[in-house]
């Protein structure tokens, strides 16, 4: 079965410019997370969507961040103007539901470079 | 605010060693998840342990959740190369809207 899938694996830009990353969920999964990791923070959550729906954005560190998911196949995270501050791995997983039991699906994530 | 401490950061040992991994709370968790990420990958999802007190054996890997649902601890018998990466410990906030992750311990095994 194929798992999350993320592209592109890496993407190098200068700041200013728009960054889009996308994400194709496991089929079937109602749920999408996107995260942020870095050394000094962790693996951090920006937003998840349940059926398609934003639920929690909380995470979004600025107005700069937003993210869409137009149907239950694809979902996408863009950051503009993107600053060096931005750089980071970003994360997409999918679980089926939520609850404690219930594991995430990530995939190989985004390596983001802003110079 | 609900924070995961994991310990050590860093572990650097030879084949054939033992160690554990730590995982603490100041909060109640229902339940706490172990993952292990790979260099370039993203984590993948070990276990889960949900009862206080609770054993949970993955091969070589012995997984332990608190009697008080606040710590878990990772054991990792004879470790292996292959056992080297990331280990993240994660469990549901409160809310029960966002899944929170420790920083996680970077594990190297050197043959």
């Amino acid at each position: 079965d194929a798992g999350v899938i993320q592209s592109p694996r890496h993407e190098v830009t200068e700041m200013g410019q728009e960054v889009t990353l996308r994400c194709k969920p496991i089929s079937g999964h109602d749920y999408l997370f996107w995260y942020r990791q870095t050394m000094m923070r962790g693996l951090e959550l920006l937003i998840y969507f349940n059926n398609n729906v934003p639920i929690d954005d909380s995470g979004m560190p600025e107005d700069r961040f937003s993210a869409k998911m137009p149907n239950a196949s694809f979902s996408t995270l863009k950051i503009q103007p993107s600053e060096p501050r931005d750089s980071a791995v970003y994360f997409c997983a999918s679980s089926p539901d939520r609850g404690d039991n219930q594991p995430q699906h990530f995939g190989d994530g985004t390596r983001l470079s802003i110079l | 605010t609900q924070l995961l401490e994991q310990s050590p950061q860093f572990l650097s040992i030879q084949e054939g060693e033992n160690l554990t991994v730590y995982c603490n709370s100041s909060s109640v968790f229902s339940s706490l998840q172990w993952y292990r990420q790979e260099p370039g990958e993203g984590p993948v999802l070990l276990v889960t342990v949900v009862t206080g007190g609770e054993v949970k054996k993955l091969k070589r890997l012995t997984f332990q959740f608190g009697d008080a649902r606040k710590d878990s601890s990772l054991h990792i018998t004879a470790a292996q190369p292959g056992d080297t990466g990331l280990y993240l410990c994660a469990g549901e906030n409160q809310a029960g809207t966002a899944l929170i992750f420790g920083k996680g311990t970077t594990l190297s095994v050197s043959s």
